[in-house]
């Protein structure tokens, strides 16, 4: 089993659309949670980090379920530039160390 | 501009050669990583190095050595390349402690082994 787990997709969504990720975690003592967006061909960039109450940032929300062990990303008023691979990220007993899930694709249409 | 700075950017070797993959950052973090990243499977950690002066392995470290040269450079070795190592290899840096702050990666090298 792997240590984090995402839908690949792609979800597919019209501009103007709310679509949302899951990300499934198996270690119940995970720590710290993110969300990085990665464009084709590029490198991972920070998008979010995942806080136990939740947390916003302008369009994206995302949620921590400790209880069902997964987090969540969610896109209101999707734009052409959120089209991209997202990933999640979750870290556990060592700092140093962060699980990376294999993302999920997204593609805004117009 | 502040941030990671890989080389080269892409690389084609021939099975059993040896290369070096370069990555230095500016903005004075202590922690630096080296990732690969292969379709299907997520980035997966090569070694990392969480402050200059020591380096511990990651998830694969099996045909990689690593030297944390100075607190601004973090090099990848591999010795003697093979098929299985064809990858994208990105290298990252981070504040103390990462959970805080997450990462900064370099833009990548595309490896190819023939």
């Amino acid at each position: 089993r792997k240590e984090v787990e995402q839908d690949p997709g792609p979800f597919n969504v019209p501009e103007g659309a709310t679509v949302a990720f899951n990300c499934t975690y198996s270690n119940s003592a995970s720590q710290s949670f993110f969300w990085y967006r990665q464009d084709c061909r590029k490198e991972p960039k920070l998008l979010m980090s995942v806080y136990s109450s939740g947390n916003e940032d302008g369009r994206f929300t995302a949620q921590l379920n400790r209880a069902s062990q997964y987090i969540s990303l969610l896109i209101r008023d999707s734009k052409l530039s959120d089209s991209a691979t997202y990933l999640c990220v979750v870290n556990w007993y060592n700092f140093n160390k962060f699980y990376f899930g294999s993302g999920t694709k997204l593609n805004v249409k117009p | 501009n502040a941030g990671v700075t890989q080389t080269p950017k892409f690389q084609v070797l021939k099975t059993g050669q040896s290369m070096t993959l370069q990555c230095a950052q500016d903005m004075n973090h202590n922690s630096m990583y080296w990732y690969r990243q292969d379709p299907g499977m997520g980035l997966r950690l090569i070694y990392y190095s969480a402050s200059e002066g020591t380096t511990d392995k990651g998830e694969v470290p099996n045909g990689y050595n690593v030297s944390r040269l100075n607190k601004r450079e973090f090099s990848l070795r591999l010795e003697s390349a093979a098929p299985s190592q064809t990858s994208v290899y990105f290298c990252a840096s981070s504040e103390v402690p990462p959970q805080s702050y997450g990462y900064t990666f370099g833009s990548g090298t595309r490896l190819t082994v023939v």
